[in-house]
């Protein structure tokens, strides 16, 4: 099983909301990533999480909070975003034997 | 200067031609390389990696230049289906697991 999964798919949500995306995979991978696109961009790193933690920060604003409850699970935890903020969030896990990332469908975000 | 650079494109193709990618890296210290492609809204899907010695997957072949610090991408016959952004993506291995992405290159194959 090479599956990543993300969900929400899509999100739409106000500047004063909170909601939370989530990410989960069981290919043993001990490095997580959190990646933000915007349309013709490549992915943007966010944060890495190695064994559960927090390894790289990309001095992401604070309404943008990571966690790792476990070696399966991510997720990122949204709170007053801006309109800016609305992209494609992509989840993604490391085989560390290979150097080999996959990633799951992503979360399309969309902040009114 | 960018650690990895790719050109962006787009690269305009008649169905069936041949294309090259390339891409080059500014860390010599890099491992490993990889070709991830990306379709309109949808995530990066790992296309191959990229040894040593240069390795072919079907119409694909990928090649490492360590000395240039370059690796490229080869695609014959191509098809409409080809028509993507291909990134180049470089991985030093280190503890941080921090991996490298070019902005991408973009393809389009015409009929």
């Amino acid at each position: 099983d090479t599956e990543v999964t993300q969900t929400p798919k899509h999100l739409v949500m106000g500047m004063t909301n909170k909601k939370s995306l989530k990410c989960e995979q069981h290919m043993g991978h001990r490095a997580m990533y959190w990646y933000k696109q915007k349309a013709k961009k490549p992915p943007e790193l966010m944060f890495v999480y190695s064994y559960e933690k927090l390894s790289i920060n990309e001095s992401v604003p604070s309404r943008f909070s990571p966690e790792c409850p476990n070696s399966s699970l991510l997720n990122l935890h949204l709170h007053a975003l801006q309109p800016e903020d609305s992209a494609l969030y992509l989840c993604a896990s490391l085989d560390r034997a290979t150097g080999e990332q996959y990633f799951g469908p992503g979360t399309r975000l969309t902040v009114t | 200067r960018k650690e990895v650079e790719q050109d962006p494109g787009p690269f305009n193709v008649p169905e069936g031609a041949t294309v090259a990618f390339n891409c080059t890296y500014s860390n010599s210290a890099s491992q490993s390389f990889f070709w991830y492609r990306q379709d309109c809204r949808k995530e990066p899907k790992l296309l191959m990696s990229v040894y040593s010695s240069g390795n072919e997957d079907g119409r694909f072949t990928a090649q490492l230049n360590r000395a240039s610090q370059y690796i490229s991408l080869l695609i014959r016959d191509s098809k409409l289906s080809d028509s993507a952004t291909y990134l180049c993506v470089v991985n030093i291995m280190d503890s941080n697991y921090q991996l490298i992405w070019g902005a991408g290159t973009k393809l389009i194959i015409k009929p």
